[in-house]
């Protein structure tokens, strides 16, 4: 049964600060990953996806993916307390069937 | 990427009743999705809607619990049947674009059941 796990947090940091959110997967056969970002009471919204090992950036956000270790990361430069949310990983599985969600990191940006 | 409407966005039942909801999607998709998000949980995969045949369920879920319809490639519905209180939770549709796995979602319909 494939797995991702999350550190659920909270994680706080101070508003300028970097964020740093981690995840780790059981299934080594999995290819890319997804950032979401979900706000208390809405829907995920998908923020950033890697398939590749190393770093992915975009704008403030970069992707860290190590397949060798099974883990991925997103860092949050410059951190605002609008980023306040929480950020959930997710795997996919072939055609979008078994695609799984961490429990999720609930990060605070303090002002 | 495609915009995804779902109604109701909230609804209060009784005990016993069922509910269906809707979810449209502006353009055409191969690949619909269920999930439930239980209050402070992460997201559950309940089915992928097949358009044309029966929906495929994850490990939990059934069909007598959870029928789903996908008559065309933009409308999909999740009926919750004969509802505990259990039940209650957020329930949001998903697409996903083919060629690159990412899924969107809708805005999630939040069913309370007394």
């Amino acid at each position: 049964q494939k797995e991702v796990e999350q550190n659920s947090g909270p994680l706080s940091v101070p508003e300028g600060a970097i964020a740093s959110l981690n995840c780790t997967y059981s299934d080594r056969g999995s290819q890319s990953f997804f950032w979401y970002r979900q706000y208390s009471g809405k829907s995920p919204e998908l923020i950033m996806f890697i398939y590749s090992n190393g770093d992915k950036e975009d704008g403030r956000f970069t992707a860290q993916l190590n397949k060798a270790s099974q883990y991925v990361s997103l860092l949050i430069r410059d951190s605002q307390p609008s980023d306040s949310a929480t950020y959930l990983c997710a795997s996919p599985g072939n055609y979008g069937q078994n695609f799984v969600f961490g429990p999720g990191t609930r990060l605070s940006v303090l002002p | 990427s495609a915009v995804i409407s779902q109604k109701p966005s909230r609804d209060i039942c009784q005990r016993g009743t069922s509910l269906t909801i809707q979810c449209q999607v502006d353009s055409q998709v191969t690949m619909m999705f269920w999930y439930r998000q239980q209050p402070g949980q992460s997201l559950t995969l309940i089915a992928t809607a097949n358009q044309g045949s029966e929906a495929t369920y994850e490990s939990g879920f059934v069909i007598d619990k959870f029928p789903i319809s996908r008559p065309n490639l933009t409308f999909s519905t999740l009926t919750v049947s004969n509802m505990s209180p259990e039940d209650s939770s957020i329930y949001l549709c998903s697409v996903e674009e083919s060629e690159t796995l990412e899924q969107y979602f809708g805005p999630g319909t939040r069913l309370t059941v007394t």
